[in-house]
């Protein structure tokens, strides 16, 4: 059973604009939260995370929103630039530490 | 480069054939992972190891054999593998298993079973 949901596989957008990536959970018990970023022909590399004591976490171009209550939380890119281009996977775990991972967003961002 | 690395890139292999992967950190983690993708899954934990002892089996077939002879070197001996086995294996390593969540991982090894 997937607990971890990215339910769009890919997004595009514009140079300079918002991306916005989701990822939905099924276990309540999850507690800390993790993006993930994936080139081609590399391995996912640690972008940003967030416990669920915080409802938003921001570095720099990257925040990223909790919404405990929805069992929700999302990614937000601004401004997007060419570079962010990327497969993104949200992750979370529970107490028992184990990362469970969501099926991955391809993000193309257009000059 | 993240530390993490893992030979071969790229791996071919029939259905008979008996290969090994390999995964080497020099991070000085104690903790080490592997992964399995396929097309459009999410990533599958397969084994984790904490201080050179396995800790972790996800059920996985016994047609991978993983090997961890020290804290720097993790090992995925595959044998009898069949086609759906194919997926991108990837090996990632943390501080300690209570700290999977900083995973580094590495670039992966592409397996195609013919």
């Amino acid at each position: 059973d997937q607990q971890v949901k990215q339910n769009s596989p890919s997004l595009s957008v514009q140079e300079g604009r918002i991306s916005i990536l989701n990822c939905d959970y099924t276990n309540s018990m999850f507690d800390y939260f993790l993006w993930y970023k994936k080139y081609p022909a590399e391995g996912p590399t640690f972008l940003i995370s967030i416990s669920s004591i915080k409802d938003k976490n921001e570095d720099g171009r990257f925040t990223v929103f909790l919404n405990k209550s929805a069992k929700h939380l999302s990614l937000h890119i601004v401004p997007s630039q060419p570079g962010d281009s990327a497969v993104y996977f949200c992750a979370a775990s529970a107490v028992d530490y184990k990362l469970s991972f969501g099926a991955g967003t391809t993000v193309t961002v257009r000059a | 480069e993240t530390g993490v690395t893992q030979t071969p890139r790229h791996l071919v292999m029939g259905m008979t054939n008996k290969k090994s992967l390999k995964c080497e950190q020099h991070l000085g983690h104690n903790a080490m992972y592997w992964y399995k993708q396929s097309a459009k899954k999410p990533l599958e934990l397969m084994f984790v190891y904490s201080l050179e002892e396995r800790v972790e089996n996800n059920s996985v077939p016994s047609r991978f054999s993983p090997e961890c002879p020290n804290s720097s070197h993790l090992f995925l001996h595959l044998h009898t593998l069949q086609p759906e086995d194919s997926a991108l294996y990837l090996c990632a390593s943390s501080k300690s298993r209570h700290l999977n969540t900083e995973a580094f991982f590495g670039q992966g090894t592409r397996l195609t079973v013919v």
